[in-house]
């Protein structure tokens, strides 16, 4: 069955950096796009990152855009988040997605790693 | 900075009928993009309920719907039960945001 495990969630100082990981397994991952996802405590969801199953194309929600990097390792079957420039609306559970086969949906979700932004 | 918009609530007793509505704009849901539906249980990861507007997973009750209208959506919950008390987001794809999520809703069931 599919899992997505997510890692290296933390306590971090506004302007510090952060970075996520997301093993997967349970399919075929150099084939799917795969998502960063986040929500605040007692928020709604937000789109964070996607990149291609390919690394051709990465795109960014505009929070987080020239501070975040996607990337993935398909070879380890690894998803990244890379976080720089941390502020205080970063603190959020950050969950990891598989792109549907079918569209732009959320197939299959992550545990989700908690990164909380406080000085 | 959701750009879908949802009530924030909506409840039923048992075996009841309870609708959600997602409104979205020409720019989502009206240029023709499909909805999608998660499910959030209390402490609990996202589930994806319904894609592509009427679609359901595999598992995933009959009892719960889709459907897309305009610039809106839908999710239907019929026969509610109590396991279904839980945070329901729709989500859509924006052509200038791409990813876009909806404000949630929260069922509960009396």
């Amino acid at each position: 069955q599919v899992q997505l495990v997510e890692s290296g969630g933390g306590v971090v100082q506004p302007g510090g950096s952060l970075r996520l990981s997301c093993a997967a397994s349970g399919f075929s991952f150099s084939n799917y796009g795969m998502h960063w996802v986040r929500q605040a405590p007692g928020k709604g969801l937000e789109w964070v990152a996607f990149i291609r199953f390919d690394e051709v194309n990465k795109y960014y929600g505009d929070s987080v855009k020239g501070r975040f990097t996607i990337s993935r390792d398909n070879s380890k079957n690894a998803l990244y988040l890379q976080m720089n420039s941390l502020r205080d609306e970063d603190t959020a559970v950050y969950y990891c997605a598989k792109r549907g086969l079918r569209g732009h949906y959320f197939e299959y979700w992550g545990q989700g790693a908690l990164v909380t932004v406080s000085s | 900075q959701s750009v879908l918009t949802q009530p924030p609530s909506v409840s039923g007793a048992p075996g009841q009928k309870v609708t959600i509505s997602c409104t979205g704009s020409s720019s989502n849901i009206g240029t023709g993009y499909d909805v999608h539906w998660y499910q959030q249980l209390p402490g609990t990861r996202p589930k994806l309920l319904i894609y592509a507007n009427n679609n359901r997973p595999s598992g995933v009750p009959d009892r719960f719907s889709g459907s897309k209208s305009g610039t809106s959506a839908s999710l239907a919950i019929t026969g509610l039960q109590a396991e279904d008390e839980a945070d329901y987001y729709c989500q859509s794809y924006d052509a200038n945001l791409r990813e876009v999520f909806g404000t949630g809703t929260k069922v509960t069931v009396l």
